[in-house]
């Protein structure tokens, strides 16, 4: 099946400080992209639907300014969380399909990142 | 708008026996699509089997199948001759016509008994 890498799986960082996760599509080209947020033993909130050339649709509540999405190429798609604070922390993952419409297109998903703010 | 339900939080099964775990839909789309996935402790989603609302059999790959109801908007999974590796827990999924997301429950925990 086709590979989604995500990187890095885990992240420590200082409360301020910005943090950058990638999603890489590796043997396909993803027109679309999602990003998930997991709290423990809980499900997958879609924060933002990321699209190649264009800008996210990020869900209600998510803050755009805050968690800024870009997807430059058809095989990355990126996300920063700028100015984190230990509230951010939490399991972020990403997914993608290849593009079609048909409704059996299933999701690949990445590794996740665990993201850890002091 | 879609929702999917899963009602067991948690779930244990002895080795070797066959468990179901629930998940239940609602929707407004004419057809749509049921999925299910497998997160491990180690995080990554592992897809595991998919049913049409259209597909006239009920979904099986391997030890795992689909009892899809569409009448009673249920597509349980069935887990046949379980193993310690099948612990993990378990999210049922929906993408309908009309969008491009998808809709997860709350999921499963499976834990598999030696």
């Amino acid at each position: 099946g086709a590979v989604v890498s995500q990187h890095p799986s885990w992240v420590i960082c200082k409360s301020g400080t910005s943090v950058k996760i990638e999603c890489r599509s590796l043997d396909f080209q993803a027109t679309t992209m999602f990003w998930y947020r997991q709290f423990p033993k809980q499900s997958l909130m879609l924060m933002a639907t990321s699209n190649e050339g264009s800008k996210a649709t990020y869900e209600q509540g998510v803050e755009k300014d805050k968690f800024l999405i870009n997807h430059a190429s058809l095989t990355l798609s990126t996300l920063t969380v700028t100015s984190a604070h230990p509230e951010d922390s939490s399991f972020y993952i990403c997914s993608a399909r290849e593009g079609g419409t048909g409704l059996n297109e299933k999701l690949f998903f990445g590794s996740g990142t665990q993201l850890s703010v002091l | 708008a879609q929702k999917i339900t899963q009602t067991q939080p948690g779930m244990f099964v002895q080795e070797k026996e066959a468990v179901t775990l629930d998940c239940t839909y609602d929707t407004s789309d004419p057809s749509y699509g049921l999925f299910w996935y497998k997160q491990p402790s180690s995080g990554e989603m592992i897809f595991l089997i998919y049913q049409g609302s259209y597909d006239q059999q009920n979904a099986t790959e391997g030890r795992y199948s689909l009892n899809f109801q569409k009448a009673r908007k249920s597509a349980n999974l069935v887990i046949s001759a379980s193993q310690l590796g099948d612990s993990a827990m378990y999210f049922c999924a929906m993408r309908g016509i009309t969008g491009n997301q998808f809709y997860f429950g709350t999921g499963t925990s499976l834990t598999v008994i030696p």
